[in-house]
């Protein structure tokens, strides 16, 4: 089936340090979202993105996030700077279309803040 | 406020037998529900969405849906070890747009051989 490719799975960084996080998602999907998962719990929803703008973000989309997808090529969620309390996994997902549509996840970024 | 609720936390059954798992909304604008399946180390995948009221069947998965009481379960028969993993429902409150889903806590199935 469709596949969403994260790179890298596991980073390691400074607190303070800036992170850019990529994702190749599904080629043809126009949507794209940001989820952060702590301990392998609750998925909790950080952005979504369509047609090159940030539709819908939640409070835990801090000032210090941001994300972009230039001209086509990977969606990046960007994270500057790091805190401690960023420390989770981050999965990226597409879907065709909004709303119920079915969302494709990648395997993750695991990223460490020290 | 938790908008989508799950339980139970976790959940053992035996290979062969039967796990429910249930899922509350405690908002009516929520219509469209969908359960994902995430084994360790892996993201989520769907398993199955349902919107409109009653069964639905896919395989050895049985989701039914109460939208008066904004009630979703999903029912796996002849559960095998493959099926251990986090079961998440998540919500949505349409389906067009650039409405995202919210996610439960998700339940933990452990299905023991």
């Amino acid at each position: 089936g469709p596949k969403v490719l994260q790179i890298p799975s596991h980073q390691i960084i400074d607190m303070g340090q800036m992170v850019t996080l990529n994702c190749d998602p599904v080629s043809n999907h126009l949507y794209f979202y940001w989820y952060k998962q702590i301990l392998g719990q609750q998925m909790e929803f950080l952005v979504n993105f369509y047609n090159g703008k940030v539709m819908e973000k939640s409070k835990l989309f801090k000032d210090q996030f941001s994300v972009e997808r230039p001209d086509g090529s990977y969606f990046t969620l960007k994270i500057q700077p790091t805190a401690l309390e960023d420390s989770a996994v981050y999965f990226c997902a597409s879907s065709l279309w909004g709303g119920a549509y079915e969302q494709y996840f990648g395997p993750g970024t695991r990223l460490t803040v020290l | 406020q938790q908008k989508v609720q799950q339980s139970p936390e976790s959940l053992s059954v035996p290979e062969g037998g039967m796990a429910s798992l249930n899922c509350t909304s405690s908002d009516r604008n929520f219509q469209y529900f969908w359960w994902y399946r995430q084994h360790s180390g892996e993201g989520p995948k769907a398993l199955m969405s349902i919107f409109s009221d009653g069964d639905k069947k896919e395989g050895r998965f049985t989701a039914h849906l109460n939208k008066a009481s904004l009630h979703v379960s999903l029912h796996i028969r002849d559960s095998q070890p493959s099926d251990s993993a986090l079961y998440f429902c998540a919500a949505s409150e349409s389906n067009t747009g650039y409405q995202n889903f919210y996610f439960g806590k998700g339940t933990s199935l452990t299905v023991i051989p």
